[in-house]
């Protein structure tokens, strides 16, 4: 089966702590993005990946960090940086031919 | 900076009713727009329009795209409880950038 996972669906964490989101897709695809979904918010970018081994911030990076060592994977991580960490996050590919974006189920992080 | 707004930002109707979403955009070097349905989690590809004037149709689905006005309308005929989503337009640039500008989304619930 072809597609994006995320895990955990659900998460809860401490203020202070940094915490880190997977995001794994079996699309071949060359780009991956994160986003953060907050009620009546839309979708807002915090970083993007066009290919290994490199990205780019995205409207909100601060307070977050990427990698992306590996085709499939492009972890994020939340650091106690971030001032309001509570949030839906959700990550998508997308490849060179179409660029529609493709979207994982989420991951839902509540830090008290 | 690069906007994408939509309208309304909530609306709710009776099934079989017909529904008109609008999303507008002001943005340097417009390339194509995308409408997403956003259910309860991920969000899933409808439409990506590139040329003004040309409808895509999906079922009772349908949209339009107006360069020169700088807007798009997403219709949909019929309504019916599973049409009930959050409804997200998406605007993508020109250039080697793959990213999206998406704008807040428009809830709408259809009734019974």
């Amino acid at each position: 089966d072809g597609g994006i996972t995320q895990s955990p669906k659900y998460l809860f964490r401490k203020e202070g702590q940094n915490v880190t989101l997977s995001c794994e897709q079996n699309l071949n695809h060359d780009a991956m993005y994160w986003y953060r979904q907050d009620p009546g918010q839309g979708l807002r970018l915090i970083y993007y990946s066009q290919i290994v081994n490199d990205f780019q911030k995205g409207d909100i990076a601060e307070g977050y960090s990427v990698s992306r060592e590996k085709k499939e994977s492009f972890p994020l991580t939340v650091t106690s940086a971030q001032k309001n960490p509570t949030a839906f996050y959700l990550c998508a590919s997308s490849s060179a031919l179409t660029y529609e974006q493709y979207f994982g189920p989420g991951t839902r992080l509540t830090v008290t | 900076e690069d906007k994408v707004v939509q309208s309304p930002l909530s609306l709710v109707v009776h099934e079989g009713d017909t529904v008109t979403l609008n999303c507008s955009y002001e943005v340097t070097n417009f390339r194509s727009l995308l409408w997403y349905k956003q259910e309860k989690k991920a969000p899933t590809f409808l439409f990506m329009l590139t040329s003004s004037g040309i409808e895509k149709k999906s079922g009772r689905l349908s949209s339009i795209l107006d360069k020169k006005e700088l807007f798009s309308i997403l219709n949909i005929t019929a309504t019916q409880t599973g049409d009930s989503a959050v409804y997200l337009c998406a605007v993508r640039l020109t250039g080697a950038n793959s990213k999206l500008t998406f704008g807040k989304g428009i809830t709408l619930s259809v009734r019974p």
